[in-house]
């Protein structure tokens, strides 16, 4: 199982360039999470998915949209990039969101200039 | 609102000492708390978690943490600390019913010196 895997690895942008962090688990997971960390600031929810078919903010949702595909795919968009959404981005996914521990993805470092 | 504190940035330990980080948590109910270990350039990995019961709850690579109800912490521990447990530590906590989102503390540095 290769669980939870996010693309790209690295990006850069122009301030105002869109674009769009993709994010799949193959562990069969009912819920997904976009978080973005910050130094100093440790891990900030953006937004999340508590099953198939739903989503809904976090603690940082603006500038950011999100489409969970299916069951397996869970993508975050940024519609016009700023330097303030500079981060390094994880996708995590669990059983469901009660009790049960959270996976993550690798990363996406990304740079807005 | 829920919230989590690690109040030591960095915690330096020398190899086979015991280590200690510290969390501690403001909540409503009875919480569900996490602790996660994430390595250089690699995402988060789960080390334990309280849910209920016994207070003292072991995890991966000889980690265990003491959930404390009254002074609301659940401090991570570890009888002798490895060279190789040098990463950066993450407790989280999410409030027992209602919303999925988890609360992350702003990380501790573990520095086992060799």
């Amino acid at each position: 199982n290769a669980g939870v895997t996010q693309t790209p690895k690295f990006q850069v942008l122009k301030t105002g360039q869109s674009m769009t962090l993709q994010c799949a688990q193959d562990m069969n997971h009912n819920s997904m999470y976009w978080y973005r960390q910050d130094p100093g600031m440790g891990l900030r929810l953006i937004y999340y998915s508590a099953s198939e078919g739903t989503t809904d903010k976090g603690e940082v949702p603006n500038g950011y949209n999100v489409s969970r595909l299916n069951k397996r795919e869970f993508s975050l968009r940024l519609e016009s990039a700023a330097p303030s959404q500079t981060s390094v981005y994880f996708c995590a996914s669990s059983v469901s969101g009660g009790r049960d521990e959270q996976f993550f993805g690798p990363g996406t470092r990304l740079t807005v200039l | 609102a829920q919230s989590v504190a690690q109040p030591e940035d960095q915690v330096n330990v020398a190899e086979g000492n015991p280590l200690t980080v510290k969390c501690t948590y403001s909540v409503s109910g009875n919480p569900y708390l996490f602790w996660y270990v994430q390595y250089p350039n690699r995402g988060l990995q789960f080390l334990l978690k309280y849910i209920t019961g016994d207070n003292l709850v072991k995890g991966s690579y000889g980690f265990e943490a003491e959930f404390n109800k009254s002074q609301t912490s659940f401090h991570l521990k570890k009888p002798s600390a490895l060279v190789s447990d040098s990463a950066l530590y993450f407790c989280a906590v999410r409030a027992p019913s209602g919303t999925y989102k988890y609360i992350f503390g702003t990380g501790t540095r573990l520095k086992v010196l060799a």
